[in-house]
C-alpha cells in the first residue's frame, strides 16, 4: 500500500451520467495529482493542486472537474463524457521540498464510458 | 517538445538471470529521475529514483545507472524473480519543473519460468 486510496476501483458509465472519482491521502502530502493512462500512451498530467490550490491544468476538457477541498482529499468530478476518455485514471500525492517530484500513486480508477 | 522514451516495449528474461531497462530522455535540464514498477490492476509503484550529480544509486536488487552525456538511463534488476513481472516506466524532472513528472511508455518485463 502507498498511502494514496481511490474509489471506486471500476467505474462504468453512459455518456450523460455525473458520477466522482475520490482520493485521500494521510501521508502528510501537501501536492495531489490526477493523471490519465490509456494504453501504450505514457502517463498524462491532468491537474496538479498545491496546498488545495490548483496550480496545473494541462489543457483538460471541462467535463473533467478537479476538486481539492484539503490536503488529503482529491475529487474529479465527470460529466458527458465521450468513449474516448475511458482510462485509468491514478491519483498521486507528493511530498513539499526536495521530495516534491516523488509521486506516490493510488490504485487507480478503471473507467469505461459507454 | 521534450520527451522520455523507452528501447524496447517488451523485454523477457529466464528466472534469476539480471534484467537491464533501458530509458533515452531528451531534456538536458532535467536533474531528477524515478524508476516505477506497475504491476497488473494497481497504480505505479516507486522503485529508485537518482539526481543528476550522481551516475549510479543502489538498491535492494535493483541498481540505476545515469549517463548524462548521452542522455541514457537504466534500471538494473539482479536476479530477476517472477515477482519482478510487470511495466517499468522511467519518468524526469526538469530543473524548474516544480513538482511535474514526464513518463515513458513503459517497457513491459516478462519473467519466464
Amino acid at each position: 500500500e502507498t498511502g494514496v486510496t481511490q474509489t471506486p476501483r471500476h467505474l462504468v458509465m453512459g455518456m450523460t451520467n455525473k458520477k466522482s472519482l475520490k482520493c485521500e491521502q494521510h501521508l502528510g502530502h501537501n501536492a495531489m495529482y490526477w493523471y490519465k493512462q490509456s494504453a501504450k500512451k505514457p502517463l498524462e498530467l491532468m491537474f496538479v493542486y498545491n496546498f488545495k490550490e490548483q496550480t496545473e491544468n494541462n489543457s483538460v476538457p471541462s467535463r473533467f472537474s478537479p476538486e481539492c477541498p484539503n490536503s488529503s482529499h482529491l475529487f474529479l468530478h465527470l460529466h458527458t463524457l465521450q468513449p474516448e476518455d475511458s482510462a485509468l485514471y491514478l491519483c498521486a500525492s507528493s511530498p513539499p521540498g526536495q521530495g516534491g517530484a516523488k509521486l506516490f500513486f493510488g490504485s487507480g480508477t478503471q473507467l469505461s464510458v459507454l | 517538445g521534450e520527451s522520455v522514451g523507452l528501447h524496447l516495449p517488451t523485454l523477457s528474461v529466464q528466472e534469476g538471470d539480471n534484467s537491464i531497462i533501458n530509458c533515452a530522455y531528451s531534456n538536458s535540464a532535467s536533474d531528477y529521475f524515478i524508476w516505477y514498477k506497475q504491476e497488473s490492476g494497481k497504480g505505479p509503484q516507486f522503485i529508485i529514483d537518482i539526481r543528476s550529480n550522481m551516475d549510479k544509486r543502489q538498491g535492494q536488487r535493483v541498481t540505476v545507472l545515469l549517463n548524462k552525456t548521452v542522455k541514457h538511463l537504466s534500471l538494473q534488476i539482479a536476479a530477476t524473480q517472477p515477482g519482478d513481472s510487470a511495466v517499468y516506466f522511467c519518468a524526469e524532472n526538469p530543473t524548474g519543473g516544480g513538482n511535474k513528472l514526464t513518463f515513458g511508455t513503459g517497457t513491459q518485463l516478462k519473467v519466464e519460468l
